[in-house]
C-alpha cells in the first residue's frame, strides 16, 4: 500500500470548517484513499472513500487532488464531538485474498470552543 | 442493525497465561479482521479471516492466533502472555473483505501485569 504523510495535529474553531490535508504521492492507479478517524478509547470509525471523484456524504467531503497524489478531508462544520485522531489510508479496493488497512500515525485535530 | 460486539470489553491477566478474545461481525459480514493499539506502535494489522479461513496474517509472533466459525464470529487467542501484550484489540467486519469500508468494535482492553 502507499504510503501517505499527515500533519501531527491541527486544530479548529467549533462550527468552523476542517481541513485535514494527507499526502499520498506514491499512489498506484488502483488505490483509493480511505478516511477513518478515532476518538479517544473507541474503535476506528470509516468517514469516506474515494478513487479520484471528489467524494460527499452526511460525515464529510473528500478532495482529491487530479494528479492524485494528496487529498484533503473535510468536515463542514466542525463540532466539538469531532475531536478525534484522523488518519488517512491509501490502498487497493480489487478482489482479491487479502484485507488490511495499514495505519499510520494520523492528525489529532482538536475542536476548540 | 447491531455493529460489531467484542468481549470482553476489559481483561487483566498474568504474566504467562493465556487469553481469548471474542469478536461477533455486523449480520451478513463474512470478514474479520484483528488490529492491535499500543501507544508505541499503534495500530497494528494481525490477521483476516473470511468464511473460516485465514487469508492475510501481519507480522506477530505465532502467540497470537485465530479462528472464525461459521457463524462468521471470530476468536483471538494469545498464549503465553507478556507485558507488552497489553493493548486494545480492535475487529472489524465487513461484507466481502476487501471492496467495502470496515466497521470496527469497540475494542478490549488487555492488561497484562
Amino acid at each position: 500500500d502507499a504510503k501517505t504523510t499527515q500533519p501531527p495535529s491541527m486544530d479548529c474553531a467549533e462550527g468552523r470548517a476542517a481541513n485535514l490535508p494527507c499526502n499520498h504521492s506514491t499512489i498506484s492507479g488502483n488505490e483509493y484513499v480511505y478516511w477513518y478517524r478515532q476518538i479517544h478509547s473507541q474503535g476506528p470509525q470509516y468517514i469516506i472513500h474515494g478513487l479520484k471523484n471528489n467524494e460527499t456524504n452526511e460525515m464529510a467531503s473528500l478532495i482529491i487532488t487530479e494528479d492524485r497524489k494528496s487529498s484533503t478531508l473535510i468536515l463542514p462544520h466542525a463540532t466539538l464531538r469531532d475531536t478525534a485522531v484522523y488518519y488517512c489510508i491509501v490502498r487497493p479496493n480489487s478482489g482479491g485474498s487479502n484485507y488490511k488497512l495499514t495505519f499510520g500515525k494520523g492528525t489529532l485535530l482538536t475542536v476548540n470552543p | 442493525k447491531a455493529g460489531v460486539t467484542q468481549t470482553p470489553r476489559y481483561l487483566i491477566k498474568t504474566r504467562g497465561q493465556q487469553v481469548t478474545l471474542s469478536c461477533s461481525p455486523i449480520s451478513g459480514h463474512r470478514s474479520v479482521s484483528w488490529y492491535q493499539q499500543t501507544p508505541g506502535q499503534g495500530l497494528q494489522f494481525l490477521f483476516e479471516y473470511f468464511s473460516e479461513t485465514q487469508r492475510n496474517k501481519g507480522n506477530f509472533p505465532g502467540r497470537f492466533s485465530g479462528r472464525q466459525f461459521s457463524n462468521s464470529r471470530s476468536e483471538m487467542n494469545v498464549s503465553t502472555l507478556e507485558l507488552g501484550d497489553s493493548a486494545l484489540y480492535l475487529c472489524a467486519s465487513s461484507q466481502r473483505g476487501d471492496t467495502t469500508e470496515a466497521f470496527f468494535g469497540q475494542g478490549t482492553r488487555l492488561t497484562v501485569v
